[in-house]
């Protein structure tokens, strides 16, 4: 089981607040990754971390901005949420080295009104 | 750039059913490839890991092989049950860009009764 993660699970909120999605691991993964994903489509990364300090965009450009102050935890930011970023948001971590396998948390869907 | 394709993108089998699902891949320098399921709304459970120089690996009814070269992964699935139900997907970490994965669009399975 991972020990993987995030809240809230679900969030509904209005055009115009600012947001934190948490995401937290235990597992001392120094690598983790957001991903933002919509319905039936598939995932897109928008920002990744090597370690404490170390954050950058993906692939995908997103308005987010993330942080990286401690090893377990890895906390996006939306300042002005808008309807465009209705979508879920997976978090993921890895380790640097022994097979680096992925794990997910259960995501947080968010809906901007 | 690396892309990943997953055919089928659907598949809907009766119970009791072998099934094959196939994940290619452009870019053959690759570190792991992993399979991941995904249900309705949640995050993404992995399933099954393999590194670039092994052939296969196994967990329970699940067999997942990999042909680097040929830039090809199929995951095996034995005795289908309903309870697989799910969307599968592939992805792909590449030897350098620091662990950053590529996902396929996934494979939609259903397994009626």
């Amino acid at each position: 089981e991972a020990d993987i993660y995030q809240t809230p699970r679900y969030l509904v909120i209005g055009t115009g607040k600012k947001i934190t999605l948490e995401c937290s691991q235990t597992m001392g993964h120094d690598k983790m990754y957001w991903y933002q994903q919509d319905p039936g489509m598939e995932l897109h990364l928008i920002h990744y971390s090597y370690g404490v300090n170390s954050t950058e965009k993906g692939d995908l450009s997103s308005e987010s901005t993330v942080s990286r102050i401690r090893t377990e935890h890895f906390p996006l930011t939306l300042e002005s949420a808008r309807p465009s970023h209705t979508s879920q948001y997976l978090c993921a971590s890895s380790r640097d080295r022994g097979g680096a396998e992925a794990f997910f948390g259960q995501g947080t869907r968010l809906t901007v009104v | 750039k690396q892309e990943v394709t997953q055919i089928p993108a659907a598949l809907s089998v009766p119970e009791g059913e072998n099934l094959v699902l196939n994940c290619s891949f452009t870019d053959s320098a690759i570190y792991n490839l992993q399979w991941f399921r995904q249900d309705p709304g949640k995050g993404l459970t992995s399933l099954l890991l393999i590194q670039s120089s092994q052939r296969e690996q196994t967990s329970g009814r699940l067999n997942a092989s990999l042909d680097k070269s040929s830039g090809r992964s199929t995951l095996y699935i034995a005795a289908s049950q309903p309870g697989d139900s799910a969307t599968y997907l592939c992805a792909v970490r590449p030897s350098t860009s620091y662990g950053k994965l590529t996902f396929g669009q996934g494979t939609i399975l259903t397994v009626h009764p």
